[in-house]
């Protein structure tokens, strides 16, 4: 089935830094994919996403770039804030037949230190 | 917009109690879900429904759990006999599906339920 990976947790940056998150995924479809985040004592709420291959989501300075080739989602940001620390979900979504549920990946936590 | 509404926030219960969860999801979604989040299994769709209606309860774990949907803007998931295996952050989340797969949902805080 549909499966999505990430880097294991946690992430520990000082302010400033260059971020990665590494994101794969499995999916017999063709898959549309996110990054949610999720502050503490919060819901998940969208962070980008991307429809098809070689698409680029942006937000609040995140990005990442859709690589069917690969396979991936790697979610980055050029300079990390202390703001920024919280749980990062990769996830999934295919459009088999009608509506296709949302497939999340473990969730990846990065602390932000000033 | 309100956004998703979740009750209680936080819930302690002890086992063998029964425990019901609340959820009203935004004016005009069609599409309802219930999660669980827990660090050994991270996040896990439960049940979700269309139009009021169960379409894929796959997920939930056992006969002791059960959701429901009267009406559009309220929905319940309920666990009894509870057990301290199902201490865990539930959250609800909906949508309205926008007949793409590109759809986002939009989550709940969730609740916080700890049985002893």
């Amino acid at each position: 089935g549909d499966s999505v990976t990430q880097m294991e947790g946690p992430v520990t940056l000082s302010e400033e830094a260059f971020l990665t998150i590494n994101c794969t995924y499995t999916a017999t479809g063709y898959p549309s994919l996110f990054w949610y985040v999720q502050y503490p004592g919060e819901g998940l709420q969208l962070l980008l996403k991307a429809t098809k291959a070689d698409d680029k989501g942006s937000n609040k300075g995140f990005e990442a770039t859709y690589r069917k080739e690969t396979t991936s989602f790697h979610l980055e940001k050029g300079s990390v804030q202390v703001s920024d620390s919280a749980v990062y979900f990769c996830a999934l979504s295919t459009m088999n037949t009608g509506f296709q549920k949302l497939v999340f990946g473990t969730g990846t936590r990065l602390l932000v230190s000033p | 917009d309100a956004g998703v509404i979740q009750s209680p926030r936080h819930e302690v219960t002890e086992m063998g109690q029964e425990v019901t969860l609340r959820c009203k999801p935004i004016s005009g979604h069609d599409y309802l879900f219930w999660y669980r989040q827990t660090m050994m299994r991270g996040l896990e769709l439960l049940i979700y429904f269309n139009n009021n209606v169960p379409i894929d309860d796959s997920g939930m774990p056992e006969d002791r759990f059960s959701a429901k949907m009267p009406n559009a803007s309220f929905s319940t998931l309920k666990i009894q006999p509870s057990e301290p295996r199902d201490s865990a952050v539930y959250f609800c989340a909906s949508t309205r599906n926008p007949g793409t797969s590109s759809y986002e949902q939009y989550f709940g805080p969730g609740t916080r339920l700890t049985v002893t």
